[in-house]
């Protein structure tokens, strides 16, 4: 059973609107959430990540909410640009054990 | 630093054939990961070393899979016999924290086609 959901495969915005990517979680024991990006061709690269004792983190456009009473996480890009047309990949974490990650959420972005 | 680094890029063999993955990590880095990603199962961890150690094994999918990390700059992930099913794209990750840590570096991938 997966522990990490991203429900949505794909999501189009708009350039310069937001784009909203959702993650739910079933084990309440992680204690880290992290938020990869994926382009064709290149490895996931790690964008940012939110501790379980936060419910919010903000790094310039990119932000990530954590919902733990709901065991949801999503990633606001705020303004969208054509650039961040790339798969996003949710992932958690818990002391002793490696990440499971989402199977991902492919964003295109139009200008 | 070069980042970590995988060959070959890509590997197109036929059913049967032994197949080998390698991977450099990023230096200094002392936990590696190997992955697999397809659409149906998306990112999946097949195994990590800590300390050139395997930590946990329990994602290879079959004893046809096997994965060695002779010393900290050089991992091998082995297929042997290949089947048509293990046609993905499998990543290497490294990373600077000891145990299991969150944030991990990772490679190009290598994308393997068994025909």
């Amino acid at each position: 059973d997966q522990q990490v959901k991203q429900n949505s495969p794909s999501l189009s915005v708009q350039e310069g609107r937001i784009s909203i990517l959702n993650c739910d979680y079933t084990n309440s024991m992680f204690d880290y959430f992290l938020w990869y990006k994926k382009y064709p061709a290149e490895g996931p690269t790690f964008l940012i990540s939110i501790s379980s004792i936060k419910d919010k983190n903000e790094d310039g456009r990119f932000t990530v909410f954590l919902n733990k009473s709901a065991k949801h996480l999503s990633l606001h890009i705020v303004p969208s640009q054509p650039g961040d047309s790339a798969v996003y990949f949710c992932a958690a974490g818990q002391a002793g054990t490696a990440l499971i990650f989402g199977k991902g959420t492919t964003l295109s972005v139009s200008s | 630093d070069a980042g970590v680094i995988q060959s070959p890029r890509h590997e197109v063999t036929e059913m049967g054939q032994e197949v080998t993955l390698r991977c450099k990590p990023i230096s200094g880095h002392n936990s590696l990961f190997w992955y697999r990603q397809t659409m149906m199962r998306g990112l999946e961890l097949l195994i990590y070393f800590n300390n050139n150690v395997p930590i946990d094994d329990s994602g290879m999918p079959e004893d046809r899979f096997s994965a060695k990390m002779p010393n900290a700059s050089f991992s091998t992930l082995k297929i042997q016999p290949s089947e048509p099913r293990d046609s993905a794209v499998y990543f290497c990750a490294s990373s600077p924290q000891g145990g299991l840590s969150y944030e991990q570096y990772f490679g190009p991938g290598t994308r393997l086609t068994v025909t």
